[in-house]
């Protein structure tokens, strides 16, 4: 298994376009999680599957923001209608969750660093 | 709404010197993670601590977990320059999501 793994690592897109990046969690993780990360600051969650259900999504996740992992395996982050205040580092993370307890310890990928002209 | 604070943000010190940072919150985390992050790549997990007054040590780092659960510090000894990097410190949500909240993060640079 070779860990997380996000495609592309870089966009670069004009202002008002649609972008979609991909996750491929590690293979055994039930939960995945996005994040994102600007300059300076640490990840912010976004939103986050268990399986395939979307279970959470933050107030920073406004309507323009949607995310998929239809068959609880690889997950879609798209951005419509981009605008530049969304450049940013988007980062996704996996983990196996258990009821029972447990850290819940999330690996993430190299992310992909989106620049909105 | 739970909050991390970490510190000091900025760090630049001599190799061989030690170093230690903090984060601070007035929540309860279920457990605190540790990673460190390279310029365009996602953080690395170091180490997860999960019980209160938890000590664990990486090499030269050493992590605690405060007995409230509520506060983490790392400290490096004799620090070398391949640590340099970002620091990045996250307590994993007391919600059933295990989302995680992160610290602002502690750039260290180590000089020769």
């Amino acid at each position: 298994d070779t860990g997380v793994s996000q495609d592309p690592r870089h966009k670069i897109t004009k202002r008002g376009q649609n972008v979609t990046f991909r996750c491929d969690p590690i293979s055994e993780h039930n939960r995945l999680y996005w994040y994102r990360q600007t300059l300076g600051q640490g990840p912010e969650f976004l939103t986050y599957f268990q399986n395939e259900a979307q279970l959470e999504k933050s107030r920073l996740l406004s309507d323009r923001f949607s995310a998929e992992r239809p068959k609880g395996s690889f997950s879609t982050l798209e951005i419509q209608r981009t605008e530049q205040g969304d450049s940013a580092m988007y980062l996704c993370a996996s983990s196996f969750f258990w009821t029972s307890g447990g850290a819940n310890e999330q690996f993430f990928g190299p992310g992909t660093r989106l620049t909105v002209l | 709404t739970q909050l991390l604070e970490q510190s000091p943000q900025f760090l630049s010190i001599q190799e061989g010197e030690n170093l230690t940072v903090y984060c601070n919150s007035s929540s309860v985390f279920s457990s605190l993670q540790w990673y460190r992050q390279e310029p365009g790549e996602g953080p690395v997990l170091l180490v997860t601590v999960v019980t209160g007054g938890e000590v664990k040590k990486l090499k030269r780092l050493t992590f605690q977990f405060g007995d409230a659960r509520k506060d983490s510090s790392l400290h490096i000894t004799a620090a070398q320059t391949g640590d340099t990097g970002l620091y990045l410190c996250a307590g994993v949500s007391s919600s059933n999501t295990g989302k995680l909240i992160f610290g602002q993060g502690t750039t260290l640079q180590v000089k020769p």
